[in-house]
């Protein structure tokens, strides 16, 4: 059974910073794409960003667009996001999701328990 | 950004019938839609991808159909445990969007 765990979810201040990680087992990492979906309370499922399995190619969602980064270490199975001047609006659970083909089919078949993001001052 | 629209926002179905929820997108994606469910406090669950096929270990009670802007998600027969909030995503386009949900109550 495909495991995604998320961490590093936690109350930060507008402007702050955050790297969420989630480590992925029990399959080969390296050949799926990954992604983030955030739960925002009150709104539904938003997709954040993708990353390929060789992490040469990534995509993001305009609200996030240079503000957050995300990148994997194929060697730790992990994938992380890196979450620059946050926003009150970055509120959300953040799950991380697998996708079961194609870096172009961003649909996702294994998702984590998701970590807590509160952006607040 | 292609706006996904999901109806009815609930839907409250007796055990045994039939559950129908639709989505419709604001422009065509094809084929390209998936389903997922999501329990309170669970992760979602991808139940339908290319709008009609089940992903691996789904029941035969959930199917799916539609293409283009217009998509059905239908529960055969309603089960106690189906209670969740659905949702359709779509994969044609960037920014891969979301519908808002239905929920789905047991009567």
């Amino acid at each position: 059974e495909v495991q995604l765990l998320e961490s590093g979810g936690d109350w930060v201040q507008p402007g702050g910073s955050l790297r969420l990680s989630c480590a992925a087992s029990r399959y080969t990492f390296s050949i799926y794409a990954m992604s983030w979906v955030r739960l925002a309370p009150g709104t539904g499922l938003e997709w954040v960003s993708t990353i390929s399995g060789s992490g040469s190619t990534t995509y993001y969602a305009g609200s996030v667009k240079g503000r957050f980064t995300i990148s994997r270490d194929n060697s730790k199975n992990t994938v992380y996001l890196q979450m620059n001047s946050l926003r009150v609006e970055d509120t959300a659970i953040y799950y991380c999701a697998r996708q079961p083909t194609t870096v172009t089919r961003v649909l996702f078949d294994h998702w984590g328990q998701g970590t807590l993001v509160t952006v607040s001052s | 950004e292609i706006v996904m629209t999901q109806s009815p926002a609930t839907v409250s179905v007796s055990p045994g019938e039939r559950a129908t929820l639709s989505c419709r997108a604001s422009q065509s994606v094809s084929s390209n839609l998936a389903w997922y469910q999501q329990k309170p406090g669970q992760a979602p669950r991808l139940l339908i991808n290319d709008a009609s096929t089940r992903a691996a270990g789904i029941p035969a009670r959930f199917s799916g159909s539609g293409s283009g802007t217009d998509f059905t998600f239908t529960i055969s027969s309603l089960q106690s445990e189906d209670s969740a909030l659905y949702y359709c995503q779509q994969y044609n386009n960037w920014p891969y969007t979301f519908g808002q949900g239905t929920k789905l109550e047991i009567k």
